[in-house]
């Protein structure tokens, strides 16, 4: 089964920039489109980041979102970090057949 | 604007059953993927199932297959998933989400969602 293996954790300060992974367990993780979703406590998920790097209409240019073939891994990076910005991240891929969530990232801004 | 407003959550015993439901609007809903997907208490996301606008195809996660059957009512713009022999593990909060394809699936709108405990 593929699996998509992600930080449990990251934390960085207000207006730094930080960079949350997402892995690829086999195959390449370039196959099928990564997509990134923000999810704050006690709300649903919302997209950030879709088929690889393209972002909403709404959400923000400080988050962008990348493929590096050679690692098999996808990235999420936030530069300008906010406090709004503290939530949980998750990657999401396809397996043809599956859709895959890695096991998610609570970003601190402390 | 588009809405997902899921019910028919609660408590129920281990190997009771439970139909949850998503009604839809502000999209044109026999055209698009629907999907379920659960979140355990303090845990990640988990993908359940997934139907196309027709009703077919059909997949589940292998967690589920064989308890869990997806439905939908085109007419009524709505969305189901009936939930048989449940286990503590099916306890979850569960997501009703709109889907797109562009050579892979994603998620697009997300309901509020709607808990299932699996208790005796």
């Amino acid at each position: 089964n593929f699996v998509l293996t992600q930080p449990h954790s990251v934390s960085e300060s207000p207006g730094k920039t930080v960079t949350i992974s997402c892995t690829g367990s086999s195959g390449r993780i370039a196959s099928n489109f990564v997509q990134w979703y923000q999810q704050r406590p006690g709300s649903a998920p919302t997209t950030v980041i879709y088929e690889d790097s393209d972002r909403p209409s709404a959400v923000p240019d400080r988050f962008s979102g990348s493929i590096d073939s050679s690692s098999n891994s996808a990235s999420l990076t936030i530069s300008g970090l906010k406090t709004e910005d503290e939530a949980d991240y998750y990657c999401q891929s396809y397996d043809g057949t599956n859709l895959v969530f890695g096991g998610g990232t609570k970003l601190t801004v402390l | 604007q588009v809405q997902l407003v899921e019910s028919g959550g609660g408590l129920v015993k281990p190997g009771g059953s439970l139909r949850l439901s998503c009604a839809a609007s502000g999209f044109t809903f026999s055209d698009t993927y629907m999907t379920w997907v659960r979140q355990a208490p303090g845990k990640g996301l988990e993908w359940v199932s997934y139907i196309s606008g027709r009703g077919s195809p059909i997949y589940y996660a292998d967690s589920v297959k064989g308890r869990f059957t997806i439905s939908r009512d085109n007419a009524k713009n709505s969305l189901f998933l009936r939930m048989d022999n449940l286990r503590a593990e099916d306890t979850a909060m569960y997501y009703c989400a709109s889907m797109k394809w562009n050579y892979s699936p994603r998620f697009d709108f997300w309901g509020q969602g709607t808990l299932v405990t699996v208790s005796s």
